[in-house]
């Protein structure tokens, strides 16, 4: 397996425009999580999905910020509009309930500059 | 999730045993400990985890305090390539929920 896959790896918007960062989870897991790491706030859970119905979304920071996940293999992050302070890395992991130890596997992740 | 403690950093000789600790002394009775490590620009991955027992897998071993209060990561022989931020997380078993890092321990290794 290619493990997860995020696209783009690198975005750079400006102030006020639609981001959409992609990730494609490990075939076979039923949990994605999307986490954001900042050098002030380190890594935090955004939002997960459990069989693509979104579970806890209360780490999303404000209503520019939304997820979805249409299929088992596929989700997206959007922010619209996009600010300087969502300027982080961005990442998406899967798992397999009831798999060892419920471990999580995750992307590379998307750095995201916002100027 | 109960909270961890671990140093901030810490530094080991290249091909020299490291053991990185980790204090949770409000760890309940059905809490596992998950060892992650996250390697410079890259996301985080999986090391090791355990409930009571002593563990080890190819990576590394787990160390349990009897009482649970503590834990230790043992890297046998730390190579260059285990550079990274180790992150002490404790799981309720109940499916897979999302982890809780705290800040870590950043390990350096000195050729």
């Amino acid at each position: 397996d290619a493990g997860v896959i995020q696209s783009p790896r690198h975005e750079v918007t400006e102030m006020g425009q639609e981001v959409t960062l992609r990730c494609k989870p490990i075939s076979g897991h039923n949990s994605l999580f999307w986490y954001r790491q900042t050098m002030m706030r380190g890594l935090e859970l955004l939002i997960y999905f459990n069989n693509n119905v979104p579970i806890d979304d209360s780490g999303m920071p404000e209503d520019r910020f939304s997820a979805k996940m249409p299929n088992a293999s596929f989700s997206t992050l959007k922010i619209q509009p996009s600010e300087p302070r969502d300027s982080a890395v961005y990442f998406c992991a899967s798992g397999q309930t009831g798999s060892s130890g419920d471990t999580q596997y995750f992307g590379p992740g998307t750095r995201l500059t916002v100027l | 999730d109960a909270k961890t403690t671990q140093p901030n950093s810490m530094e080991s000789n290249e091909e020299e045993p490291v053991h990185l600790p980790c204090n949770h002394s409000t760890i309940s009775g059905t809490d596992y400990i998950h060892w992650y490590r996250q390697l410079p620009s890259q996301g985080p991955e999986y090391v090791i985890h355990g409930l009571t027992s002593n563990v080890n897998n190819r990576m590394a071993s787990l160390a349990i305090a009897e009482d649970r209060k503590s834990s230790t990561l043992i890297l046998h022989r730390a190579t260059l390539r285990d550079a990274a931020v180790y992150y002490c997380i404790l799981r309720a078993f109940s499916g897979n929920t999302p982890l809780v890092f705290g800040k870590g321990t950043r390990l350096s290794v000195i050729a």
